[in-house]
């Protein structure tokens, strides 16, 4: 079974700030993992995902995560903050290959944004 | 810019009412997934139906839940009686399952009160 803990419910950091959001994963096979972005009363917008190949992956508004094998872990971060990434930010894990389709989601984080 | 639709976006009612709850994916998706989200459980997975056909509703409580697809676009979810622990945010979300890792987008949610 996947599972996922984002650490830290709550994040703020002040405008320019770099932006860290921390998400550890548990999975028996490797992974798909994903971010997503919640603004207020909207629905859940994918930042980026990770599947195979480079490590390393770019998303929209800036953002980028780092996936470690040797940590499980998928960071999700960003050099300078703005204050339109105010927004609660989930982690997601999927098992890798066939047509496995379930999502487990993190508990989410709160960034908050500070001028 | 295609986007998933939910309706209605907000639905206040008394216990014991039935609610439905609608959703039209995104044209040319081929699945569709029903989410709650909740403060105390985060998000959970309802139901996934991939071509119309329901795969799995292990997250969806039998007795009072059911979800449909009558046609490729509209899938719905619907509660009868419904229950003040029904009290949530649903939201569905639709994909491209073509053998690898389909993104699923979100609608905006249905934001559901049972009183």
């Amino acid at each position: 079974a996947q599972s996922v803990t984002q650490l830290g419910s709550h994040v703020s950091v002040s405008e320019g700030a770099l932006v860290l959001l921390r998400c550890n994963y548990s999975s028996s096979v490797p992974p798909y993992l994903f971010w997503y972005v919640q603004y207020p009363n909207q629905g859940l917008q994918l930042l980026l995902k990770y599947t195979t190949g480079a490590t390393l992956v770019k998303g929209i508004n800036g953002f980028e995560a780092e996936f470690k094998k040797s940590e499980t872990s998928f960071h999700l971060t960003k050099p300078s903050a703005h204050m339109s990434d105010a927004a609660e930010y989930f982690c997601a894990v999927r098992r890798g290959g066939g047509s496995n389709y379930k999502l487990t989601f993190g508990k989410g984080t709160l960034l908050t944004v500070n001028p | 810019d295609a986007r998933v639709t939910q309706t209605p976006r907000h639905k206040v009612t008394e216990m014991g009412q039935e609610v439905t709850m609608r959703c039209q994916p995104i044209l040319g998706h081929n699945t569709v997934f029903w989410y709650r989200q909740t403060m105390m459980q985060g998000l959970e997975l309802l139901a996934y139906f991939r071509n119309r056909a329901p795969l799995d509703d292990s997250g969806m409580p039998k007795d009072r839940f059911s979800a449909e697809m009558p046609d490729a676009t509209l899938a719905t979810l619907k509660i009868q009686p419904s229950e003040p622990r029904d009290s949530a945010v649903y939201f569905c979300a639709s994909g491209l399952e073509a053998g690898g890792p389909e993104t699923q987008y979100f609608g905006p949610g249905t934001r559901l009160l049972v009183l």
